[in-house]
């Protein structure tokens, strides 16, 4: 079985600094890796996705992630964050055998000040 | 465009009532997905159906239980409701996973149910 870990419960930023989150994913095989953005009292919405190929990834509103399969990764970044970014990130991975089953890391809410 | 629409939005019950939350897609999508959101726990998979008329258990499925009415279609129950139970319930769509594999397709969220149990 797979997991997921977002290291930061939390994440405090100006606005218009940069803005990193990071992910670590625990599977012994291939898997794909998304981000997702839930803003308050919303749904979650597709960031972006990595399936294979390149392993930066761009994403709406910015943001881009980067996959590394050494370190089990799948950081995301964005230089300068709006008021509008601050939102609960989730990291979130889909394994074979798993169907179209996600499994989605704690969560990471961004807080952009003023 | 509606996308995942969820009924009701806001709900409050006391222990031991029942109720069904439902949701519907108008995407054409074949798999449909039950989760529940608690602090600090990301989301949580109840129960999932792959297709029309299948349906299976996911990570946290006691308590609940579901119906995939139509392709459009798929309620959950809670037959007694329980304090712990308390939670944001999101319902999602997607295509269909590839046989044989998994599935590279994106989940689609309606914009969830907040239900209080007292």
């Amino acid at each position: 079985a797979q997991s997921v870990t977002q290291l930061d419960s939390q994440v405090p930023v100006f606005e218009e600094a940069p803005v990193e989150l990071r992910c670590n994913y625990s599977s012994s095989v291939s898997v794909y890796l998304f981000w997702y953005v839930q803003y308050p009292n919303q749904g979650l919405q597709l960031l972006l996705k990595y399936l294979s190929g390149s392993t930066l990834v761009k994403g709406i509103n910015g943001f881009e992630a980067e996959f590394n399969k050494s370190q089990t990764s799948f950081h995301l970044r964005k230089p300068s964050v709006h008021i509008s970014d601050t939102a609960e990130y989730f990291c979130a991975v889909s394994a074979p055998g798993a169907g179209n089953k996600l499994t989605f890391g704690g969560g990471t809410r961004v807080l952009v000040k003023p | 465009n509606a996308g995942v629409t969820q009924t009701p939005k806001f709900q409050v019950l006391k222990t031991g009532q029942s109720m069904t939350l439902q949701c519907a897609q108008d995407m054409n999508h074949n798999s449909m997905y039950w989760y529940r959101q608690d602090p600090g726990m990301g989301l949580r998979l109840i129960y999932y159906s792959a297709s029309e008329g299948t349906t299976d258990k996911g990570e946290v499925p006691n308590g609940y239980n579901v119906s995939r009415l139509n392709k459009r279609e798929f309620s959950l129950r809670l037959e007694s409701a329980a304090p712990s139970q308390t939670s944001v319930y999101f319902c999602a769509s997607s295509e269909a996973f590839r046989q044989g594999g998994f599935s590279n397709q994106p989940q689609h969220f309606g914009d969830g149910t907040r239900l209080s149990i007292l």
